[in-house]
C-alpha cells in the first residue's frame, strides 16, 4: 500500500539556519503530495502541494519539489524563524482511489 | 481552515455513551477523511469516503462507524465510547486530483 516516510525528529535549529525535512513515499500510481504544518494546540494547515512530477510547491519561504525519480518531496527553507516552530507532516493522496496517507510528523524547534 | 467545519469542538463522554461527530465542507470536494491524533503520535486514518454514498476503512476503524449520505457531510459515530477513544479527531476534505486539501480545526474528545 501507499506509505510516507519522514526523517526522524525532533529537529532543533537556530534562527536563520537552513532547514531540510526529508520525505520519501511509496505509491502505486501518481499521487499528489502535500506538506502540512500544525502549530501547538491547533489543527493542520496546508503549507504547500504539488500534483505532478517536477512541480515545485512554495509558500511562506518553504519549498518542496516533487521528484518522481527518487520518490521524494523534501521540505526546505533558507532561513527559519522562531515562528516556524511546529510539527510538519508530509502526505500523499493517490488520486485514483483517494486515500490520504501521512508521514509520522517531524517536530521542528527554532531557537532565537 | 476555510470550508471545513467540525462539530462539536469539545466533548466529554462517559464510557458506553454514543455520539456523532459532524464534518461539513462547502467546497464540493469528493474525498473526505476522519483521522485521530493521539499525544506524541501522528495522524491515523479511521475511515474515508471517495464520494457520496461510499465509505472505506482506514488503519484504525474498530469502534467507529461512518456515513456519507450527502456529499458535503461526513459523519463519524461512536456507538459505545471507550477511554481508548480519547483523542483529537480531525476531518479533511480533498478535491479530486488533489489540487485542494483542507482540514477542520479538530474535535477534542475525552471518554471517562
Amino acid at each position: 500500500g501507499d506509505s510516507v516516510t519522514q526523517m526522524e525528529g525532533p529537529v532543533t535549529l537556530s534562527e536563520e539556519a537552513f532547514l531540510t525535512i526529508n520525505c520519501t513515499y511509496t505509491a502505486t500510481g501518481y499521487p499528489s503530495l502535500f506538506w502540512y504544518v500544525q502549530y501547538p494546540g491547533e489543527g493542520l494547515q496546508l503549507l504547500l502541494k504539488a500534483t505532478k512530477a517536477d512541480d515545485k510547491g512554495s509558500n511562506k519561504g518553504f519549498e518542496a519539489t516533487y521528484r518522481k525519480e527518487t520518490t521524494s518531496f523534501h521540505l526546505e527553507k533558507g532561513s527559519v524563524q522562531v515562528s516556524d516552530s511546529a510539527v510538519y507532516f508530509c502526505a500523499l493522496v493517490e488520486t485514483s482511489y483517494g486515500k490520504l496517507t501521512f508521514g509520522q510528523g517531524t517536530i521542528l524547534t527554532v531557537h532565537p | 481552515n476555510a470550508g471545513v467545519t467540525q462539530t462539536p469542538k469539545f466533548r466529554v463522554l462517559k464510557t458506553g455513551q454514543s455520539m456523532t461527530l459532524l464534518c461539513a465542507q462547502d467546497m464540493n470536494h469528493e474525498y473526505m477523511y476522519w483521522y485521530r491524533q493521539d499525544p506524541g503520535m501522528g495522524l491515523r486514518l479511521i475511515h474515508y469516503s471517495v464520494g457520496e454514498g461510499t465509505t472505506a476503512k482506514g488503519e484504525v476503524p474498530d469502534g467507529y462507524n461512518v456515513s456519507r449520505l450527502k456529499k458535503q457531510n461526513f459523519l463519524l459515530g461512536l456507538e459505545s465510547a471507550a477511554p481508548s477513544q480519547t483523542s483529537v479527531y480531525f476531518c479533511a476534505s480533498i478535491l479530486t486530483g488533489g489540487t485542494e486539501a483542507f482540514f477542520g480545526q479538530g474535535t477534542r474528545l475525552t471518554v471517562v
